[in-house]
């Protein structure tokens, strides 16, 4: 049981790339969440979902698109990536009616 | 603006103390998360604290919640080495649906031999 598995775990882009950050989950979860972790400032929503087809913005959306079109899948696209992105990224589910949630081990992203 | 606030944000102790981390938070909520954080490492849960006076010990952890006073505490009995971390408290600001969790700061425990 692999769990929440994200990849890549480490990844250096210049500003102005693209590129997608992937996080798969294979315990049926509906509830699946990105947030990032910065230095002295904890982890913050960027965007989850409920289930497959709908997702919602959390407290730091901007620059990030997400999408759920299966139940497994939760990728992040970075549009247009700044250095102000630069931070490790977490990936996490949960199961509908359930407490808490199952972290990835996390995406460290440096944007130069 | 819901905020929860850690404290304190470093912590340095001796072997065999004992010590207490807060978590206050600003909003009604009967849900709050404890969870680990090692160097380099994910987040792994230790504590779901779901009512208020709600109680959970494991090992020489044991964390509270008093929702009424907003506050969580987590305390350290007889500190090990191993138990040196980052501690971080989280709210969950929607519990009557998909769950939503704002993170305390971390608080960051060395323990020393």
């Amino acid at each position: 049981n692999a769990g929440v598995t994200q990849t890549p775990k480490f990844q250096v882009l210049k500003t102005g790339q693209s590129m997608t950050l992937q996080c798969a989950q294979d315990m049926n979860h509906e509830y699946m969440s990105w947030y990032r972790q910065d230095p002295g400032m904890g982890l913050r929503l960027i965007h989850y979902s409920v289930g497959a087809g709908i997702t919602d913005q959390g407290e730091v959306p901007n620059g990030y698109n997400v999408s759920r079109s299966t139940t497994e899948d939760f990728p992040l696209r970075l549009l247009s990536a700044a250095p102000s992105q630069t931070s490790v990224y977490f990936c996490a589910s949960s199961p509908l009616g359930g407490y808490g949630y199952t972290f990835g081990s996390g995406t460290r992203l440096t944007v130069v | 603006e819901l905020k929860v606030e850690q404290n304190p944000l470093f912590l340095s102790m001796q072997e065999g103390k004992n010590y207490t981390i807060y978590c206050n938070y600003s909003t009604t909520s009967d849900r709050l998360y404890w969870y680990r954080q090692d160097p380099g490492k994910s987040l792994e849960s230790l504590f779901v604290l779901l009512s208020n006076g709600a109680v959970k010990q494991e090992g020489r952890l044991m964390a509270s919640l008093d929702t009424k006073a907003r506050l969580s505490t987590l305390h350290i009995t007889a500190a090990v080495h191993d138990l040196s971390a980052t501690y971080f408290c989280a709210v969950d600001i929607n519990p009557r649906g998909a769950q939503k969790l704002v993170f305390g700061q971390g608080t960051r425990l060395t323990i020393n031999p």
